[in-house]
């Protein structure tokens, strides 16, 4: 069975700030990650993905994540926070392989203060 | 940029009364799934379709729910006789391949009264 735990349900930044938002999984196997984001009245949006290879994984609107084996972590960071960013954060894992299920977390709303 | 469309966007349903909702998924994808989001909850999976079955399925997708691709653009969900816990954020995704990242729908609004 897989898990993913993010901590912090809510986390506050300025604007112009750097974003950490925490992701823990647990996987029997080895896993494929991914950082999706929902804005308000709106589907999952795919942030970034890790499956194989380099570890350091860039998304979309300069986001990225370091996928750490050891620590069992996919933190999803930003070097500068903007008003748009303001959205829930989810992160999931799936076991690698065909037609698998995503099992997320139960989310990270970020707020960028202005 | 191809999209997954979910129709209709909010549904409002009798309890004990069938409901049907319906996805359009990327249209060169071949895997298909729903899942669901109970207020405040975790998004949850519930089953995931390839070659016109089943893949797999969770505890959650007991004998009341069916899924069907009915012709080459439409899949859907139905739930049978819907519970007042059915209520929820159902999500329609799709991906090209099954190791492919799945896209999101925006998802309907299920209330049962």
């Amino acid at each position: 069975a897989q898990s993913v735990t993010q901590l912090g349900s809510h986390v506050s930044v300025s604007e112009g700030a750097l974003v950490l938002l925490r992701c823990n999984y647990s996987s029997s196997v080895p896993p494929y990650l991914f950082w999706y984001v929902q804005y308000p009245n709106q589907g999952l949006q795919l942030l970034l993905k890790y499956t194989t290879g380099a570890t350091l994984v860039k998304g979309i609107n300069g986001f990225e994540a370091e996928f750490k084996k050891s620590e069992t972590s996919f933190h999803l960071t930003k070097p500068s926070a903007h008003m748009s960013d303001a959205a829930e954060y989810f992160c999931a894992v799936s076991e690698s392989g065909s037609a698998r299920q995503l099992t997320f977390g139960s989310g990270t709303q970020l707020t960028v203060l202005p | 940029e191809p999209e997954v469309t979910q129709t209709p966007s909010h549904q409002v349903t009798q309890m004990g009364q069938e409901v049907i909702l319906r996805c359009v998924p990327i249209s060169n994808h071949l895997y298909f799934y729903w899942y669901r989001q109970i207020l405040g909850q975790k998004v949850e999976f519930l089953v995931s379709f390839y070659n016109n079955e089943i893949s797999e399925k969770s505890e959650i997708f007991d004998d009341q729910f069916s899924v069907e691709r009915p012709d080459g653009s439409n899949f859907t969900l139905k739930i049978r006789s819907t519970k007042l816990e059915d209520s929820a954020m159902y999500f329609c995704a799709s991906s090209s391949e099954g190791n492919q990242p799945q896209h999101f729908g925006d998802g309907t609004r299920l209330s049962i009264l």
